[in-house]
């Protein structure tokens, strides 16, 4: 079975411009979360969602940030505009039954805001 | 909120020493996972605590979760350099916040 997918692996982009990050979750899971990892804050949650609903968005920074779900196999991270501060790796996980479950991870995307 | 405290944050041993890392919840944990993460990987799921006093092996890892289901360790035995990498401690939150992680404990291992 494929595990969670997401795109682009990497990005960099300038201050000021859009950012999306996409995410296609295992299929079967009804849990999705976007975490946001750094050396200096750890793994954040910034939103989880069930069955393609938002659940919990407290995690997300700012007003800048927004995500959808808008099917069981798809998800969009997107940033609106970027910031350097917002260089970090962005992390996609699923699970299946609850949202305290194992969650398995997708590989990533490094984002480098200029 | 609840809070998932792991020390240390870093540790460095030799080849072949033991590694082990310390997981504080400042609630009762109704269940507690630990997640590797390889450098520049992401987090793997290693194993899932559910009792009280629980402890189990994987090959040269050992977990325990304490008595009191707010603390657990994973304890590595004689380290290979496969065993480098951030080792997490994660539990549930309390109510909407699905799992919080500890901030890891990077291992490093020198050969």
């Amino acid at each position: 079975d494929a595990g969670v997918i997401q795109s682009p692996r990497h990005e960099v982009t300038e201050m000021g411009q859009e950012v999306t990050l996409r995410c296609k979750p295992i299929s079967g899971h009804d849990y999705l979360f976007w975490y946001r990892q750094t050396m200096m804050r750890g793994l954040e949650l910034l939103i989880y969602f069930n069955n393609n609903v938002p659940i919990d968005d407290s995690g997300m920074p700012e007003d800048r940030f927004s995500a959808k779900m808008p099917n069981a196999s798809f998800s969009t991270l997107k940033i609106q505009p970027s910031e350097p501060r917002d260089s970090a790796v962005y992390f996609c996980a699923s699970s299946r039954i609850d949202r305290a479950d194992t969650q398995y991870f997708g590989p990533g995307t490094r984002l480098t805001v200029l | 909120g609840q809070q998932v405290m792991q020390i240390p944050q870093y540790q460095h041993v030799q080849e072949g020493e033991d590694f082990t890392t310390y997981c504080n919840s400042s609630t009762t944990l109704s269940n507690i996972q630990w997640y590797k993460q390889r450098p520049g990987g992401h987090p793997v799921f290693l194993i899932q605590l559910v009792k009280s006093g629980e402890v189990k092996k994987q090959k040269r890892l050992t977990f325990q979760f304490g008595e009191a289901k707010k603390n657990s360790s994973l304890h590595i035995t004689a380290t290979q350099t496969t065993d480098v990498g951030t080792y997490f401690c994660a539990g549930p939150g309390g109510g909407a916040d699905g799992l919080t992680f500890g901030k890891g404990t990077h291992l490093i291992i020198q050969p």
